[in-house]
């Protein structure tokens, strides 16, 4: 099955500076690649997607990149804020199972 | 509309005790899924579900029923409770397939 393997587990950056958060799969056939935000105490939330055959998508200070040769896609957000703090966990399709697989998350902290 | 709710939000039960963690969404979203999260092991699928009286395991099944009789409804049966279930369970659903996740608020429980 798929496997999806998340760093870092912890970061923590200085507020207004950028952070990245890199995830590589290792099913080839994988085409769906989200990223979901999980507040502390809260629900999980998708902030930003990405398929396949997208090499990057952006939303305001948040943007994904893939490369699909290299079966890696990383999560960057600039211009960090306070309330940027939080787990971030990336995840992909597998191609098979059809199913999410995630990977274990990354507690980012963004200090004042 | 009220998304995704489940209840109960905390949960202890003794080793053995059977219960239904109960998951209802009014978005008429056909698949919809359960979870586990660990500390450091992200979101497991425990069951999921594309449609009414169509459910399948996912990655963690084992001690755990579910049944889909309604689109809203898609209730988690822990059959005879160990201490090693004591986890966050979120439900999830989608308007199709894995993609775009729309979490509950999740459910805490320990089993003793």
């Amino acid at each position: 099955g798929e496997n999806v393997e998340q760093h870092p587990s912890t970061l923590s950056v200085q507020e207004g500076d950028s952070a990245v958060i890199k995830c590589t799969y290792s099913d080839s056939a994988s085409n769906y690649f989200p990223w979901y935000k999980q507040e502390l105490g809260k629900r999980p939330q998708l902030i930003i997607d990405i398929r396949s055959n997208v090499g990057e998508k952006k939303d305001q200070r948040i943007a994904v990149t893939l490369n699909k040769t290299a079966k890696h896609f990383s999560l960057h957000i600039t211009e960090t804020q306070p309330e940027d703090s939080a787990v971030y966990f990336c995840a992909a399709l597998s191609g098979s199972a059809r199913q999410l697989t995630f990977g274990s998350g990354t507690q980012l902290t963004v200090l004042p | 509309n009220a998304g995704v709710t489940q209840t109960p939000k905390f949960q202890v039960l003794k080793t053995g005790q059977s219960m239904t963690l109960q998951c209802a969404q009014d978005m008429n979203h056909e698949y919809m899924s359960w979870y586990r999260q660990d500390p450091g092991m992200g979101l497991r699928l425990i069951h999921y579900s594309v449609g009414a009286g169509i459910t399948d395991q996912g990655e963690v099944p084992n001690g755990y029923n579910v049944s889909r009789s309604t689109t809203e409804d898609f209730p988690l049966r822990l059959l005879s409770a160990a201490p090693s279930q004591t986890s966050v369970y979120f439900c999830a659903s989608s308007y199709q397939g894995t993609e775009k996740l729309f979490f509950g608020s999740g459910t805490q429980l320990s089993v003793l």
